[in-house]
C-alpha cells in the first residue's frame, strides 16, 4: 500500500532551535508538499517540490526552508523556531498531473516553547 | 488568486439525516476539485474528485458531490449520516495547467448526533 511517512508524530522544541521535519514517500512520486494546519485556517501551503533539488514557495514560506536531495525525501526546516510556528505539519505527495489526488502523511504536531 | 470557501466551520446532523457540506471556488476557469476527510489523529484521505466529464461524482463511504459551473460550487452530500462520518472535511482545488499548487478550504467539522 502507498505510504507517506513523517518521522515524528509529536515534537517539542525551544524557541530559536533549528528544527528538521522529515517526510518520506515510497511511491516514486514527482511532487511533494509541506502544509501547516491550524484550527480555522485549514491547510496552508508552505513549500512544494516538483523534482529533486527543485522547490517553489507556497503561500506562507517565511521562516521555513526545504530540502529535496533524493526523490523520496522532502525535509522542512525551521531555521530558528518561534512560538508562532507551533502547528500541525502535514506532508503530501502526488504523481505528475494536478488532477491526481494527494497522499498525506499522518502529520507532525510541533510545539515550540 | 484561486481561493476556496467552505461555509460553516461546524455542522451537526442527526444520525440518518442528510449531510450537506458546502464548497465554493473563485476561479473563472473551472479547476480540478477534491473533497478530503480527516479523522482524528490522521492525515487527510481522498473522498472524491472531479476532473472532467459527469458533474455528479460518487466517492467512498456513500458520499457524492456535484460540480455546478454556474454557481462555482462543489457541495458534498450524503443521504444518511452515520456516526462514523464524524470528522473534518476539506474542499480543495488545483489548477488545470501550470502550477502544482493545491489550495484548501478552511474545513468543516461534522458532528453526528445519536
Amino acid at each position: 500500500d502507498v505510504k507517506v511517512t513523517q518521522s515524528s508524530r509529536y515534537l517539542v522544541k525551544r524557541t530559536g532551535e533549528k528544527v528538521f521535519l522529515e517526510c518520506v514517500q515510497d511511491m516514486d512520486h514527482e511532487n511533494m508538499f509541506w502544509y501547516r494546519q491550524d484550527p480555522g485556517l485549514g491547510l496552508r501551503l508552505i513549500y512544494f517540490s516538483y523534482d529533486v533539488k527543485m522547490k517553489e514557495k507556497g503561500d506562507i514560506p517565511e521562516g521555513y526552508s526545504v530540502s529535496r536531495e533524493k526523490k523520496e525525501r522532502f525535509s522542512l526546516i525551521l531555521e530558528s523556531a518561534s512560538t508562532n510556528q507551533t502547528s500541525m505539519y502535514l506532508c503530501a505527495s502526488t504523481q505528475g498531473a494536478t488532477n491526481e489526488k494527494l497522499f498525506f502523511g499522518s502529520g507532525t504536531q510541533l510545539s515550540v516553547l | 488568486a484561486q481561493s476556496v470557501t467552505q461555509l460553516g466551520s461546524h455542522v451537526s446532523v442527526s444520525e440518518g439525516a442528510l449531510v450537506l457540506l458546502r464548497c465554493n471556488y473563485s476561479s473563472s476557469v473551472p479547476p480540478y476539485l477534491f473533497w478530503y476527510v480527516q479523522y482524528p489523529n490522521q492525515g487527510l484521505q481522498l473522498l472524491l474528485k472531479y476532473t472532467t466529464g459527469a458533474t455528479l461524482v460518487k466517492g467512498i463511504n456513500g458520499f457524492e458531490a456535484e460540480f455546478k459551473k454556474s454557481e462555482t460550487s462543489f457541495h458534498l452530500t450524503k443521504p444518511s449520516a452515520h456516526m462514523s462520518d464524524a470528522a473534518e472535511y476539506f474542499c480543495a482545488v488545483s489548477e488545470t495547467s501550470g502550477t502544482y499548487k493545491y489550495i484548501f478550504g478552511t474545513g468543516t467539522r461534522l458532528k453526528v448526533l445519536a
